[in-house]
């Protein structure tokens, strides 16, 4: 067990919709990465946030959005979903970089699945 | 721009044997951090080992070991004694920089699938 929690495990929706992924990191890390796995892709970093503020963007669509809350959960937003949006979401966390190796530690993963 | 190259799409071992997987890295940078994480069919990320730029000795985690050749951008991971348990992706990756937009994610390769046959 990592300690970073993820939820939902599964999600099935239909396109057009809006889901909302959520992620809770390990005790003391103040960072959160969202990272995305699909077959055609593979794994893919799209956006951290650290103690609240947003510090990197990486392959996010504009229909995705991200934050992270004072109590340092962070959630994933996916709207307007499309087929090709069906992948594994996984949330990693970290220490702050400066004061270690940044060992990111992964969730379980949300299993997304757009019909 | 940084990018890992593992060649290898899967690879058999028989068990208890020993086994690399193969990783290549490309980047400008003085300093930076390759990891190797294990994705069994479950899904998840499990993190196995950890080797920094400067560090001078290769690093070891029980029967992982990662086999850092700095000169020519290596960073293959050693499996010692392969058990059934072991058989999964694996991914090398490193990490971005902390500066230019990055804050130290993570970019992947596409990953080798071992398969540890009884």
């Amino acid at each position: 067990d990592s300690g970073v929690t993820q939820t939902p495990k599964h999600l099935i929706t239909a396109t057009g919709q809006r889901v909302t992924l959520r992620c809770s990191p390990r005790s003391g890390d103040l960072s959160v990465y969202w990272y995305q796995q699909s077959l055609d892709q593979g794994l893919q970093f799209l956006i951290q946030y650290y103690n609240g503020e947003e510090r990197a963007k990486g392959n996010i669509l504009e229909r995705f959005s991200a934050q992270q809350f004072p109590d340092l959960h962070s959630e994933l937003n996916l709207s307007s979903l499309e087929l090709g949006d069906s992948a594994l979401y996984f949330c990693a966390s970290s220490v702050d970089l400066r004061q270690g190796a940044g060992e990111q530690f992964f969730g379980p993963g949300t299993r997304l699945t757009v019909l | 721009a940084q990018k890992i190259t593992q060649t290898q799409p899967g690879m058999f071992v028989q068990e208890k044997e020993a086994v690399t997987l193969d990783c290549t890295y490309d980047t400008s940078d003085q300093s930076y951090g390759l990891f190797w994480y294990k994705q069994p069919s479950s899904g998840e990320m499990i993190f196995l080992i950890y080797q920094g730029s400067y560090d001078e000795q290769n690093a070891t985690e029980g029967r992982y070991s990662l086999n850092f050749q700095k000169a020519r951008k290596s960073a293959n991971l050693v499996i010692s004694a392969s058990q059934l348990g072991d058989s999964a992706m694996y991914f090398c990756a490193m990490r971005e920089p902390l500066y230019g937009g990055s804050q130290g994610n993570l970019i992947f390769g596409k990953g080798t699938k071992l398969s540890v046959k009884p």
